[in-house]
């Protein structure tokens, strides 16, 4: 059964550089496509970005300029990258697989609190 | 920018059935599948129904999903509700460039 662990940094000044890992076990992360969302306290669901086995990536066009995704096929982790972080950015990260499969899995998510 | 809108909240008694509507802003909601997710108090998202209709495994068959194209809408029903059901529920589907767009999410009590 896949399990997802994100982990990184709970704080972040802002200005700075939010960086976040999705380890992965269970399964290769060459054999599906890996998303990111977020969760502001008490609000919805936001998609960030996703990457493919490939290594081709898609963001949301709003972020765009300050996001990186990437995959460590090595360590069986993809990786997100926020810069430039505000109090907006502030929120529950998630990695998930496969999105909107009949294979789709989260992680527990991870609270980022910019400020500082 | 394309929108997926649900109601801010819903509730229902136990055992009864209820539907929670998403509905496009623009084009064909049919164009694209339509994700449901179900999230719990402080817990992380679960798919309770893909591809418009489609229920992963361990998803009870009380859960069920629709796509009525003369509303644009998609729709996700519930029948014989349980107190377990509680929770917020999001609709997802995609925009043209294929990116990701959720609606705002629905607050089902059961009550």
């Amino acid at each position: 059964q896949v399990q997802l662990q994100e982990s990184g940094p709970g704080l972040v000044k802002p200005s700075e550089t939010l960086s976040l890992t999705c380890t992965v076990s269970g399964d290769s992360i060459s054999s599906s496509y890996w998303t990111w969302i977020r969760q502001p306290a008490g609000k919805g669901l936001e998609w960030i970005g996703r990457i493919y086995a490939s290594g081709s990536t898609n963001y949301k066009v709003s972020l765009k300029s300050r996001v990186t995704i990437s995959a460590d096929r090595s360590k069986n982790q993809v990786s997100l990258k926020l810069t430039s972080v505000t109090a907006a950015d502030t929120a529950v990260y998630y990695c998930a697989r496969d999105l909107s499969g009949s294979s789709s899995a989260w992680g527990q998510g991870t609270l980022v609190t910019v400020s500082s | 920018n394309f929108m997926l809108t649900q109601p801010h909240s819903v509730s229902e008694s136990p055992g009864k059935t209820i539907t929670i509507s998403c509905t496009g802003s623009s084009g064909s909601i049919a164009s694209n599948y339509v994700q449901w997710y179900q999230q719990r108090p402080g817990s992380a998202p679960t798919t309770v129904i893909y591809e418009d209709k489609q229920r992963p495994f361990g998803v009870p068959d009380r859960f069920s999903g629709s796509i009525d194209s003369s509303s644009n809408s998609a729709s996700l029903t519930i029948s014989g509700l349980k107190t377990e059901d509680e929770a917020d529920y999001y609709c997802q589907s995609y925009d043209s460039n294929t990116h990701v767009v959720f609606g705002g999410g629905t607050r089902l009590t059961v009550l």
